[in-house]
């Protein structure tokens, strides 16, 4: 089983939807972050959280550390945000390389 | 953005052969990474160096070294490149909290073929 599992792994949104992508991981963790990949391979990172709630324009991602769970959200989708999210959790303990990636979520926003 | 270029963006390469990969930073940080991405699988760390001269292996390790003689360059060397080595490299260096927005700086990725 993997220890990052993201859900769902395609997503298709019309635009102005608001989307959730769902990332639940089995280890105990100091952070997790979110990623996304441009369709053309690049990777930005979106934000790191430890606990609560972030927002950064658009996007909002939640953590319950208790259900070990993460979400992000996008408000307002638009077909600029089609790309791949990707989770990752720190493990707790770990060096400081020791990031753990999910499969990453293929989003594609129809206009 | 946070000044971290890869070279080459492409190469194809043979069996057999040597292959580096360079990152270079222009900020300064101490950690720099090493990642390969292949379908089906996430992320996954090769290397790491937290100082120059100070590395230490990831998850995949096997058939790649690297070197950090400069806080600014990390390279990664397959010694002897095989086609299960066809993969996207990613460098990445970790950023210190700057609000809500932080965290892992990527490079553009370098696509490696070997045949």
């Amino acid at each position: 089983k993997n220890e990052v599992e993201q859900s769902p792994q395609n997503l298709t949104a019309q635009e102005g939807e608001f989307i959730t992508i769902n990332c639940s991981y089995s280890v105990g963790i100091s952070a997790l972050h979110w990623l996304q990949q441009h369709p053309g391979g690049g990777i930005v990172s979106l934000f790191m959280l430890s606990s609560g709630k972030k927002k950064h324009g658009r996007l909002i991602a939640t953590i319950n550390i208790q259900e070990k769970h993460s979400s992000l959200h996008i408000t307002a989708s638009h077909p600029r945000d089609s790309a791949v999210y990707i989770c990752a959790v720190m493990n707790y303990g770990g060096s400081q390389g020791n990031l753990i990636f999910g499969k990453g979520t293929k989003l594609s926003v129809k206009p | 953005d946070a000044g971290i270029t890869q070279s080459p963006r492409h190469k194809v390469t043979e069996t057999g052969t040597p292959v580096t990969l360079r990152c270079h930073q222009t900020e300064n940080h101490r950690y720099m990474y090493w990642y390969r991405q292949d379908p089906g699988h996430g992320l996954r760390l090769i290397h790491y160096s937290y100082g120059v001269k100070d590395t230490d292996k990831g998850e995949v390790s096997d058939g790649y070294s690297v070197s950090r003689s400069k806080t600014e360059d990390f390279l990664l060397t397959l010694e002897s490149a095989t086609s299960s080595q066809t993969s996207v490299y990613f460098c990445a260096i970790s950023l210190p909290d700057r609000g809500p927005v932080y965290g892992y700086t990527f490079g553009s990725g370098t696509r490696l073929t070997v045949v």
